[in-house]
């Protein structure tokens, strides 16, 4: 079964731009959430999306938006990029919110605001 | 609100010397706990995990038992090789699964 994908891997943008980064989950998996790591405030909750509707969303500004399709697959768009939105994006999935099982990742995004 | 706490790297240790990464976690009720690896380049990969208190999560020769009593989740291996070099993440999901909550990751890099 193929892990969960995301693409682009890499990203450069300019400052005052905006993005789209996308995320295919492990087929059969419902539930995408999606995480920011940075050097300084490590890894932190963006939001989770499960049949299409954003089910949980962490504390990040309202540039940061997401949603998800019917397939589950899942799309985050920043507007009005800073210099500070420079960092990896990672995607994960499971089959439902429900599940207590862990949270499969995928290789992530590096995207860099210039 | 929830959080984990985890020891300041970076670990250097020799090839087939013992290791303990320290974490402990607040939180409320009854988390799962996790511990994930990050190689240089790549996503989180999961290492081991544990949902209950008492619970030994174990994977590739890591261990770490779930102890409510000190709110701990240390991970440990008796004989680290050269590809173990890498950021581990200790871990929590509260009860409801929300989300996960992450230490801030400690390098391990051990040489031959």
């Amino acid at each position: 079964k193929a892990g969960v994908t995301q693409t682009p891997r890499y990203l450069i943008k300019t400052r005052g731009q905006q993005v789209t980064l996308s995320c295919s989950p492990i087929s059969g998996h419902r539930s995408v959430s999606w995480y920011q790591q940075t050097p300084g405030q490590g890894l932190q909750f963006l939001f989770e999306y499960f049949s299409e509707t954003q089910r949980n969303k962490g504390n990040f500004p309202g540039r940061f938006s997401g949603r998800q399709f019917s397939n589950s697959r899942s799309e985050m768009n920043v507007s009005t990029l800073e210099l500070g939105d420079s960092a990896l994006y990672l995607c994960a999935s499971r089959p439902t919110p429900a599940d207590r099982v862990e949270q499969y990742f995928g290789p992530g995004t590096r995207l860099t605001v210039t | 609100g929830d959080s984990v706490t985890q020891m300041e790297g970076p670990v250097t240790l020799s090839e087939e010397a013992f290791l303990t990464i320290n974490c402990t976690y607040t939180a409320t009720g009854y988390p799962s706990l996790f511990w994930y690896v990050q190689y240089p380049g790549e996503g989180l990969q999961l290492l081991l995990k544990a949902t209950k208190a008492d619970d030994k999560g174990s994977n590739k020769g890591f261990e770490a038992t779930y102890r409510k009593e000190t709110t701990s989740f240390h991970l440990e291996k008796g004989s680290v090789q050269v590809s173990d070099s890498a950021v581990y993440f200790c871990a929590l999901s509260d009860q409801g699964f929300q989300k996960l909550v992450f230490g801030t990751g400690t390098r391990l890099l051990v040489s031959p």
